[in-house]
C-alpha cells in the first residue's frame, strides 16, 4: 500500500528558507507524481506545487517565486524548498500522490511548520 | 487559475437525512472534479473523483454528480461519522484548486 511521510522543522525563522522531504513506499515516482497541500490552522487546503511522473514540475503561481519542488527516484523522496518565509506560511503541509487518471488518492500524516522568531 | 466557488461554508443536518454540497468551476473542467473529507487533526481522504467515481472502501450514501462547471457531492442518510469538513477540486489544470470547504454539522 503507499504511504508517504512528510518531515522538516517545526520551527522557521522569518524570512529564512524552508526545506520539507516527502518520503513515499508502496509506489514508484517515476509511476505517480507527487504534490504538496498546506493547511493554515483553521483555514482551507491550498495547492502548492507537483512535480509529476516524467519529473515536470508545476506550482501555484502566487508562491512561484518563492519555491522548488525536485525528487530523489533512488531515495523515494520529494524535496520542496520554500524561500522568504512570511507568518503567514504557517501552515500543516501535506504531501499527496497523483497520477494523471487519479486526484490525490494518498496523503501523508502532515507536517506542522511555525514562521516565528 | 481556475476559481473552484464551494458552497453552502457550512451545512447543519439531521442524522439519517440527506445533504448535498455544491462546487462551481470558474471555467469548464471536464468532469475532473474530487471530493474529499477531512476529519479533524488528519489529512483529507479521496471519496470521489472524475465527477463521480466512488473511491474504494467509500460508503455507497456517497456520491457525486455533475458536467461543465457545476458539480455536486450528496451524502444519503447521513450519519454520525459524516460530520466534518468536505472539500472539492479541480485537477484538471495546473494549478489544482480546492474549494474553501463545507462544514458539516448535526442539527
Amino acid at each position: 500500500q503507499a504511504q508517504l511521510k512528510e518531515s522538516g522543522p517545526g520551527l522557521v525563522q522569518p524570512s529564512r528558507t524552508l526545506s520539507l522531504t516527502c518520503t513515499v513506499s508502496g509506489f514508484s515516482l517515476t509511476s505517480y507524481g507527487v504534490s504538496w497541500v498546506r493547511q493554515p490552522p483553521g483555514k482551507g487546503l491550498e495547492w502548492i506545487a507537483a512535480i509529476w511522473s516524467g519529473g515536470s514540475t508545476d506550482y501555484n503561481s502566487a508562491l512561484k517565486s518563492r519555491l522548488s519542488i525536485s525528487r530523489d527516484t533512488s531515495k523515494s523522496q520529494v524535496l520542496l524548498k520554500m524561500n522568504s518565509l512570511q507568518t503567514e506560511d504557517t501552515a500543516m503541509y501535506f504531501c499527496a500522490r497523483f497520477s494523471y487518471t487519479s486526484p490525490f488518492d494518498y496523503w501523508g500524516q502532515g507536517v506542522m511548520v511555525t514562521v516565528s522568531s | 487559475d481556475i476559481q473552484m466557488t464551494q458552497s453552502p461554508a457550512s451545512l447543519s443536518a439531521s442524522l439519517g437525512e440527506t445533504v448535498t454540497i455544491e462546487c462551481l468551476a470558474s471555467e469548464e473542467i471536464y468532469s475532473n472534479l474530487a471530493w474529499y473529507q477531512q476529519k479533524p487533526g488528519k489529512s483529507p481522504q479521496l471519496l470521489i473523483y472524475y465527477a463521480n467515481s466512488l473511491n474504494d472502501g467509500v460508503p455507497s450514501r456517497f456520491s457525486g454528480s455533475g458536467s461543465g462547471t457545476q458539480y455536486s457531492l450528496k451524502i444519503n442518510s447521513l450519519q454520525s461519522e459524516d460530520v466534518t469538513i468536505y472539500f472539492c477540486q479541480q485537477n484538471y489544470d495546473s494549478p489544482f484548486t480546492f474549494g474553501s470547504g463545507t462544514k458539516l454539522e448535526i442539527k
